[in-house]
């Protein structure tokens, strides 16, 4: 059975804090990772995808880092803002048309 | 603006009440998806059409169906919704397949059973 995991489940930061949090997906069979961002009562958003070994995509203040040899793609946040709160998910796809997601990581920034 | 509309945002139905939940989209994707998450979960595939194709995960239950009578509509039927269904469901679109493609995600429908 696939498994992606993301860490934390969720992150409580103050506004102007830098913050960074990880996906873990199988290390074999690799064809791509995405990063979604979704904000509560709004839609998923696309923020990445990425399939390259050594990847790093950057957008603003956000910017993933990938390494399919181990299995793990980082998020960092820098200079966290409010607007910033939302759930991180990442997305695994099999190589059909079957996606595994992971759970998520729920970032709070207070202000 | 191109996107993915789900209606209603909130359901509530009764033990055992068929339901349905509905997506349309304006992006002209080929490929629709329907996604079931229950709190804190992973959001997790039940099935897919790649146009008029349906492609049913083999551990959809069988009180979940599923219709796409054009590209822009498709339709999420529960016959007999049981407490353990209560969730939020989400349709997606994409282009194409092939992992490199970004899914489109509509705001969710919260499913409430009572």
């Amino acid at each position: 059975i696939l498994n992606v995991e993301q860490s934390p489940q969720s992150l409580h930061v103050q506004e102007g804090d830098s913050t960074n949090f990880t996906c873990s997906f199988p290390s074999s069979n690799f064809y791509a990772l995405h990063w979604y961002r979704w904000e509560t009562a709004k839609s998923p958003e696309a923020l990445f995808v990425m399939t390259l070994n050594g990847d790093e995509k950057k957008k603003g203040r956000i910017s993933a880092t990938l390494n399919t040899k181990e299995g793990y793609s980082y998020l960092y946040i820098k200079g966290s803002q409010p607007e910033d709160s939302a759930t991180y998910l990442c997305a695994y796809p099999t190589g059909g048309f079957k996606t595994i997601f992971g759970a998520g990581t729920r970032l709070f920034v207070k202000a | 603006d191109a996107m993915v509309i789900q209606n209603p945002r909130y359901q509530v139905t009764q033990f055992g009440k068929p339901v349905t939940l509905s997506c349309s989209q304006t992006l002209n994707h080929n490929v629709m998806y329907w996604y079931q998450q229950k709190s804190s979960q992973a959001p997790k595939l039940l099935f897919h059409y790649y146009d008029k194709d349906f492609n049913n995960e083999a551990d959809t239950p069988d009180n979940f169906q599923s219709r796409r009578p054009n590209t822009s509509f498709c339709f999420l039927d529960i016959r007999s919704p049981g407490l353990g269904d209560a969730a939020m469901y989400l349709c997606a679109t994409s282009r194409a397949s092939g992992p490199g493609e970004t899914q489109y995600f509509g705001p969710g429908t919260r499913l409430l059973v009572l």
